[in-house]
C-alpha cells in the first residue's frame, strides 16, 4: 500500500539555521510522483516541487533544496538560512501513475511538519 | 489567470444537517479533487471529477457526494453530519488525470459540526 511518513512532527529553529524536513515514502509502483507543500497559517495549500521517480537528480531552488533517493524511498527538503516566514506546516505527498491508481490521481499525503521558525 | 476558490470560507452545522461546500477551478483546469484535512494531520483524498464524472473516490460513505459542471465548478455535498466531519475541506484543481499533474489548492471551507 502506499503510505508517506513523516517522522517530525514540530521542528523549533532560530532565524537563519539550516533545517531538513524529512520523508519517507512507501509504493510498489515503479512510476510515481513525489510532491511537497506548504501549508502557511492561511491554510491554502502552495506547490514547492514536484518529482518523478526516474529523476533522482537533487534539486535546488534558492534557499530550498530537495535530495531524493531512491534507494531509501526519501525525498528529504531543505530550507537553507531559514527565515521566519517560511513558518507552516509542510507535507510530502505521493501521486502513483493513473494505469495503478485506476484512472485518477490521487494525492497521498503525509501528517505534516510543523516548522516554526523564530527571529 | 484565476486561482482556485472556494466558499464558503467558514460554516457551522449541526449533527444531521447537510451541506454544500463549492470550488472553482483554476482557469484551464478538468479536473477537480477534494480532500478532507482534520485538525493536525494531513489531508485526505475525498474523491476526484474529471470532465462531470466521478472517476475516483476514496475511503469515504456514500453520504459524501459531488457534482462536476459543465464549467468545471464542483461542489461536495455532505449529508447526515457527524462531529468526525469536522475539518478543513480543501478543493484541487489539475489538467487532466496524470500522476505528474500538480494539483492547485484553494483555501478551504472550515467546516465545523456541533
Amino acid at each position: 500500500a502506499q503510505k508517506v511518513t513523516q517522522a517530525q512532527t514540530e521542528i523549533s529553529v532560530v532565524e537563519k539555521e539550516d533545517v531538513t524536513l524529512d520523508c519517507v515514502y512507501e509504493t510498489r509502483d515503479t512510476t510515481y510522483y513525489l510532491f511537497w507543500y506548504k501549508q502557511p497559517p492561511s491554510g491554502e495549500l502552495v506547490f514547492l516541487i514536484r518529482r518523478n521517480s526516474f529523476d533522482e537528480q537533487n534539486e535546488i531552488s534558492g534557499r530550498y533544496s530537495w535530495n531524493f533517493q531512491k534507494s531509501t524511498s526519501s525525498f528529504n527538503f531543505t530550507i537553507t538560512a531559514s527565515q521566519v516566514v517560511d513558518s507552516a506546516v509542510y507535507f510530502c505527498a505521493l501521486s502513483e501513475a493513473p494505469a495503478t491508481s485506476g484512472g485518477y490521481n490521487k494525492l497521498i499525503f503525509g501528517a505534516g511538519t510543523r516548522l516554526a521558525v523564530h527571529p | 489567470e484565476t486561482g482556485v476558490t472556494q466558499s464558503p470560507t467558514h460554516l457551522i452545522k449541526t449533527r444531521g444537517q447537510q451541506v454544500t461546500l463549492r470550488c472553482s477551478s483554476q482557469s484551464g483546469h478538468n479536473t477537480v479533487s477534494w480532500y478532507q484535512q482534520a485538525l493536525g494531520q494531513g489531508p485526505q483524498f475525498i474523491f476526484q471529477y474529471y470532465r462531470e464524472e466521478e472517476n475516483g473516490r476514496g475511503n469515504f460513505p456514500p453520504r459524501f457526494s459531488g457534482l462536476q459542471f459543465p464549467n468545471y465548478s464542483s461542489e461536495l455535498n455532505v449529508n447526515a453530519l457527524e462531529l468526525d466531519d469536522s475539518a478543513l475541506y480543501l478543493c484541487a484543481s489539475s489538467f487532466g488525470t496524470s500522476g505528474s499533474g500538480e494539483q492547485f489548492f484553494g483555501p478551504g471551507t472550515r467546516l465545523t459540526v456541533l
